[in-house]
């Protein structure tokens, strides 16, 4: 168990719909990671918060967006979903802001399925 | 061409074998290399953790870093069954960059009894 937590574990949702996931880090540790992980793009940075404060954007669709609430969890919110946001998404979270010299600890993820 | 390649796989071997792995990238600021081992359906977990070139050993696990030639492998040593997993590696820039991993594609291993 790393000690980050991601909710719902599994969502089926329909093309066109929004949804929500939540992840809640380990204690003490002030940066979450979202990573997308799809079987033809395999795992892939989505976006970077530090304390609140967005860090870091990888290829993250302009239908995505996250943030980092002042108790340090993070929401990664998917709109106007598509066949092809199917995928599993991770959290990942990490004590500070030192860039790759930082060890990143990651749940177990949300499966999110869209019919 | 992707910045890191790593062969999908799959790859099977007997129990006790010696497992290599192998990742190469393209971006020379990568400084920080990792290994992460995903059972289905969970979370990557960190393996081996290793900045710049040379080698790192932690028990049955040695990672070895060539910067030179952009190149990164992991031995398994005495493989088990419940070494079969995806192996995942991952590397990272400077703080600038952010703390963003990039990943290969997972090599899947099996290892039978």
């Amino acid at each position: 168990d790393s000690g980050v937590t991601q909710t719902p574990k599994h969502l089926i949702t329909a093309t066109g719909q929004r949804v929500t996931l939540r992840c809640s880090p380990r204690s003490g540790d002030l940066s979450v990671y979202w990573y997308q992980q799809s079987l033809d793009q395999g795992l892939q940075f989505l976006i970077q918060y530090y304390n609140g404060e967005e860090r870091a954007k990888g290829n993250i669709l302009e239908r995505f967006s996250a943030q980092q609430f002042p108790d340090l969890h993070s929401e990664l919110n998917l709109s106007s979903l598509e066949l092809g946001d199917s995928a599993l998404y991770f959290c990942a979270s990490s004590v500070g802001n030192s860039g790759g010299e930082e060890t990143q600890y990651f749940g177990p993820g949300t499966r999110l399925l869209v019919l | 061409q992707k910045e890191v390649e790593q062969d999908p796989g799959p790859l099977s071997v007997p129990e006790g074998a010696i497992v290599s792995l192998n990742c190469t990238y393209s971006n020379s600021a990568f400084q920080y290399f990792m290994w992460y081992r995903q059972y289905s359906r969970k979370g990557p977990e960190l393996l081996m953790y290793t900045y710049s070139s040379g080698n790192k050993e932690d028990g049955r696990f040695t990672a070895q870093v060539d910067k030179s030639s952009k190149y990164i492998s992991l031995f398994i040593r005495d493989s088990q069954p419940s070494d079969s997993a995806t192996y995942l590696c991952a590397m990272s820039g400077r703080d600038n960059q952010g703390g963003k991993l990039i990943f290969g594609q997972g090599t899947e291993l099996s290892v039978k009894p």
